[in-house]
This record gives C-alpha cells, sequence and structure tokens, in this order.
C-alpha cells in the first residue's frame, strides 16, 4: 500500500511562472490536506479538501493560489506567478476520516524554489 | 487562535543519554490533541507520539515519552537511550477537536543533534 505521494520533489520557477504541485492520497483515502513550510518554520495549513469540494481554506493566501482534488486524479495545489516568497516546502497529507488525527499520512514534500 | 511555542532551536544530546525537548501552547478549548512529529533530512513527517487532552495518563512510545500538564499548557518531550537515528528537526503541534483534529497547528521546531 504506497504512502502519500507527492511529485514533483523538487520544482524550479522563474517568477511569474506557474507552479503545480502535485499529491496523491494513500489508497482509500478521500481526505486531503495541503501545508506549508518556509524555512526554519513549522509547516502551516492551507487547505483541507474532499472530492471535488474546497471544504477549509481558511490558511490559503487570497490571490495566486488555489487547489483541487477532482473526482479522478490526484490534488493539486496551483500557484500562478510565483513570487521569491513562495518558495518552501509544500506537504499533502492524507486521510481516510475526519477527525482521526493519528490516522493522518504526510507525503515527503515539493521543494519549491524560486528564481 | 491558537500558538504553539517551542522555545530551544536547538538540542543536543550523546548518544545513549537522555534529552528532554520543550513544548508549550495556548489554547481556550479543554478537548484537543497533542503531537511530537519528527522530521529527518528526508523531510519525511514521521508521528513518534499524541495526546489526547482528556487524558491524564502522560503518552509512551518505546524511548519516547511526554510530560504533559494540562493547567500549565505544557507538553515536552522525553526521549531515552538516545540513539543517532532519533538526529531530526522535532516538531510540537497541536489540534483542535472543534476546527477540525486534522488541521494542525506546529511550533517552530527544535533541531536534535546526536553526539556519538
Amino acid at each position: 500500500n504506497a504512502g502519500v505521494m507527492q511529485n514533483p520533489r523538487h520544482l524550479v520557477r522563474r517568477r511569474g511562472q506557474e507552479a503545480r504541485l502535485r499529491c496523491s492520497p494513500m489508497k482509500g483515502h478521500s481526505h486531503v490536506y495541503w501545508y506549508r513550510q518556509l524555512p526554519e518554520e513549522g509547516l502551516k495549513f492551507m487547505v483541507y479538501l474532499q472530492k471535488e469540494n474546497i471544504i477549509d481554506e481558511s490558511g490559503m493566501p487570497k490571490e495566486r493560489f488555489s487547489a483541487e482534488f477532482p473526482k479522478e486524479g490526484p490534488s493539486i495545489l496551483r500557484i500562478q506567478q510565483v513570487v521569491r516568497g513562495d518558495s518552501a516546502a509544500y506537504f499533502c497529507a492524507s486521510s481516510a476520516t475526519w477527525g482521526t488525527p493519528e490516522k493522518l499520512f504526510f507525503g515527503s514534500g515539493t521543494q519549491l524554489s524560486v528564481l | 487562535a491558537q500558538t504553539v511555542t517551542q522555545s530551544q532551536p536547538e538540542m543536543s544530546v550523546q548518544e545513549a543519554e537522555t534529552v528532554t525537548l520543550s513544548c508549550t501552547y495556548d489554547t481556550s478549548e479543554s478537548d484537543y490533541y497533542l503531537f511530537w512529529y519528527k522530521q529527518p533530512p528526508s523531510r519525511q513527517m514521521i508521528l513518534v507520539i499524541r495526546q489526547e487532552a482528556y487524558k491524564q495518563q502522560n503518552a509512551t512510545e518505546n524511548r519516547f515519552s511526554v510530560n504533559f500538564q494540562k493547567a500549565a499548557k505544557s507538553f515536552s518531550l522525553k526521549i531515552s537511550d538516545s540513539q543517532l537515528g532519533d538526529a531530526a528537526m522535532y516538531f510540537c503541534a497541536y489540534s483542535s477537536l472543534i476546527q477540525g483534529a486534522q488541521k494542525l497547528v506546529f511550533g517552530q521546531g527544535t533541531r536534535l543533534t546526536i553526539n556519538p
């Protein structure tokens, strides 16, 4: 049973380009969470999605950032017109149910570097 | 809003000795979870130990144990018989049952070095 898969592991973009980060949750998991880790900081919650629905996006920046989790395929975190301050590690986590924190599984993250 | 504070940016310990990592948090809620996660250089977030706030007994997982002081809002991690593989960043985290148990609030982390 593969874990949470994130790709790419490293992504380099120039300022103004778009970044697309993908997350395939564990098999059977329909809840996906995205977190961002800035250098030398802890992870910060961005968004919580279920299949085809955004449940909580209270941690998402208001502009340039969007997330989706379609009925088929991986969850996508999209950052438009990237700036240097977007450089961070972006983690995805998944769970089969809501409300069971011990059943939350993290991917290995995507390191985004903006030149 | 809940906050989690780790006041030790770095800690070091001799192999086979014991080390304690500190964590304090702020919340007005009575039911919540507390966690310690380990992040090695591979970046993988690994759950080390979990504590439910309603449980008075401190959680233990093999060489890892916590000292949970609810009134003081303190949640320290003790690692006994430290091993080289314990070297990593350690993050304390909080989650609220009301706001979603998987919406974690993390501290800034403590980098643990194990000296052979």
